[in-house]
């Protein structure tokens, strides 16, 4: 059964630092292109960041020089380190995984609250 | 890049049909076949309920359809049921550009 389990998050003051971390099973990890998507409170979905199996990393323009995507194909686990937080980074980040081909993120975290507040 | 327009609210009775529109442009729903669309009850994560425009994943009923005229991409709803009740969102993965994903701004779908 495939699984993707997220841990981390929490409240942090402006300027802070914070690391996500997502566990995946049930699947090949290193095959498969990872997400990152956020969701702010009473917001829409939007993408953050993706890496994929060669380790390609990609970024939304907002957090570009202070988020940082990375794997562990040994330990199937995702991280996303979030520097420099401001208070509009405050959200529900999701972890997914992207399917095969063209299949769109098919499996995804249970979502990890980060708060950015003074 | 801006995120794909979507309607706010959508609503209908049970059994009826509804349609979501989901509106970008020739950089992104007019140029990939990469469209899906998402599924969000309260407090949940997505659940993808169509790709590649008109695609249905396995176990999603076929009362979910999709379609793409242009820049414009559509979800439809037939026969609404109660647990149809939840947040939609379009998206389009632009395959090497950035950003790599846009979503649209999401369709809150009320059953009567």
């Amino acid at each position: 059964e495939v699984q993707v389990v997220q841990s981390g998050g929490g409240q942090v003051k402006p300027g802070g630092s914070l690391r996500l971390s997502c566990a995946a099973s049930g699947f090949t990890f290193r095959d498969y292109t990872m997400n990152w998507v956020r969701q702010a409170p009473g917001k829409g979905l939007e993408w953050v960041s993706s890496i994929n199996s060669l380790n390609y990393m990609y970024y939304t323009d907002s957090v570009k020089g202070r988020f940082a995507i990375s794997r562990d194909n040994a330990r199937n686990s995702l991280y996303l380190q979030l520097n420099s937080l401001r208070a509009e980074d405050t959200a529900l980040y999701y972890c997914a995984r992207k399917g095969v081909g063209s299949t769109p993120m098919d499996y995804w975290g249970q979502g990890a609250l980060v708060i950015v507040s003074s | 890049q801006s995120a794909l327009t979507q309607p706010a609210s959508v609503s209908g009775s049970p059994g009826q049909s509804i349609t979501i529109s989901c509106i970008g442009t020739s950089s992104d729903v007019g140029t990939y076949n990469f469209v899906s669309w998402y599924q969000q009850h309260p407090g949940k994560a997505p659940k993808v309920v169509i790709y590649d425009v008109s695609n249905r994943p396995s176990g999603i009923s076929n009362r979910f359809s999709g379609s793409k005229s242009g820049n414009t991409a559509s979800l439809t709803i037939s026969g609404l049921q109660t647990e149809d009740e939840a947040d939609y969102y379009c998206s389009v993965y632009t395959i090497d550009n950035t950003p790599l994903y846009v979503f649209g701004t999401g369709t809150k779908v009320t059953v009567l």
